[in-house]
């Protein structure tokens, strides 16, 4: 079974550029995630869908992130105007339903540096 | 609001050694605590996963325990190998939550020859 796949690895920007990373969790899975894990510290949710409907956006910041799942598959984080405080990894991450206690299955992330 | 504490932050011990990290959470009502390893420039491997009604669970050289009144868990592993050096990085849901989690910041774990 494949796992979580998400794109680009790596990506290098400059302060104010926009950046856009791409996650298409395991087939089947409802529910997608999006964190951010800053160096030296534990992934922190930014948002997460179920299906193609937001659930849970309460610590996304609004006013440079945005992310949708059109279609409840796929899914797009974009950051627009990036910060230097934007550096970090972004992780995606799947699971069966919301209102389970399953597993969560992650993906290998994007590594973002912000210069 | 739930937050989750790992100690130590980093350990280093020779191979063979039997290792504990805890994990402490100060909401104990929680539906589960999950486990995870996370190896450099990776994502996160879900190791164990232990649900609210249960005590422990066990893979391989792992074990973890749960205490959800004292809001402790811990991961055991046992006869430590190299290749068991990563980041142990331990979550629990959201307050009322089910999958969103609260990650502790990990312990950095080195087992050297």
């Amino acid at each position: 079974e494949a796992g979580v796949a998400q794109s680009p690895r790596y990506k290098i920007i400059e302060k104010r550029q926009s950046v856009a990373f791409w996650c298409n969790p395991i087939s089947g899975h409802a529910t997608l995630y999006w964190y951010q894990q800053i160096l030296g510290q534990g992934p922190k949710l930014l948002i997460q869908f179920q299906n193609n409907g937001v659930v849970d956006d309460s610590q996304l910041p609004k006013d440079r992130f945005s992310a949708e799942r059109l279609k409840g598959v796929d899914s797009t984080l974009k950051i627009q105007p990036a910060k230097l405080e934007d550096s970090a990894v972004y992780l995606c991450a799947s699971s069966l339903i919301a209102y389970d206690t399953g597993e969560l299955f992650f993906g290998e992330g994007s590594r973002l540096t912000v210069l | 609001k739930q937050e989750v504490t790992q100690i130590p932050a980093a350990l280093s011990v020779p191979e063979g050694e039997n290792l504990v990290l805890n994990c402490s959470f100060t909401d104990s009502a929680i539906y589960n605590l999950q486990w995870f390893r996370q190896d450099p420039g990776k994502g996160l491997t879900s190791l164990l996963l232990i649900q609210s009604s249960q005590r422990e669970q066990t893979s391989g050289r792992l074990n973890a325990s749960l205490d959800k009144s004292s809001g402790r868990s811990t991961l055991y592993i046992a006869a430590s190998q190299p290749g068991d050096s990563a980041t142990y990085l331990c979550a629990v849901p959201f307050s009322g939550g089910y999958n969103k989690l609260i990650f502790g910041a990990g312990t950095r774990l080195a087992v050297h020859p």
